[in-house]
């Protein structure tokens, strides 16, 4: 297993279009996280799936903001109508079940809106 | 709202020199994480404290829960180039069974050889 990978690593969009990011957790783990980073802060919870049920949305995910977990596997998360205050590191983790646990995240998506 | 503050923000200290880096909160956590991150990464792992009180050590780095598991600290000793970084503490809350991390905003370490 090589980690947590996500995809593209960087993405430049204009204002108003649509994007949509992948993350494909390892294979073990049936918690699948969500977080936004914004330069200077730590990372932001936006969401989090265990298998495919999405369980908690943070208020910071906007309407324009939707994530999926088909079959418990990879993950997208699509943000419509980007703005350039979406212009953050979006982060992507996965653990497994029962406290304690680290989460193992990957490198992030680098979105710049324009 | 959890809320974790961490002190100080940025911090530049000569290699050789021994820092502590605090994290706190007016929260009780079920745990808490340090992570490590590098520029363009995701942040990695460096350890887990759970109980109360509890101190690991990971080689020059030593790391404490406090007694009423709100609070922790990150000592370095004898700091090398290699531990430039930003670091990140993590308090883990439970939302319908199931924990969830809130970060703190991270301690910008810059070691000068």
């Amino acid at each position: 297993d090589t980690g947590v990978s996500q995809n593209p690593r960087h993405k430049i969009t204009k204002r108003g279009q649509n994007v949509t990011f992948r993350c494909d957790p390892i294979s073990e783990h049936n918690r699948l996280y969500w977080y936004r980073q914004t330069l200077g802060q730590g990372p932001e919870f936006l969401t989090y799936f265990q298998n495919e049920a999405q369980l908690e949305k943070s208020r910071l995910l906007s309407d324009r903001f939707s994530a999926e977990r088909p079959k418990g596997s990879f993950s997208t998360l699509e943000i419509q109508r980007t703005e350039q205050g979406d212009s953050a590191m979006y982060l992507c983790a996965s653990s497994l079940s029962g406290g304690g646990y680290g989460y193992t995240f990957g490198s992030g998506t680098r979105l710049t809106v324009v | 709202t959890q809320l974790l503050e961490q002190s100080p923000q940025f911090l530049s200290i000569q290699e050789g020199e021994n820092l502590t880096v605090y994290c706190n909160s007016s929260s009780v956590f079920s745990s808490l994480q340090w992570y490590r991150q590098e520029p363009g990464e995701g942040p990695v792992l460096l350890v887990t404290v759970v109980t109360g009180g509890e101190v690991k050590k990971l080689k020059r780095l030593t790391f404490q829960f406090g007694d009423a598991r709100k609070d922790s600290s990150l000592h370095i000793t004898a700091a090398q180039p290699g531990d430039t970084g930003l670091y990140l503490c993590a308090g883990a809350v439970l939302i319908q069974g199931a924990q969830k991390l809130v970060f703190g905003q991270g301690t910008r370490l810059t070691i000068n050889p």
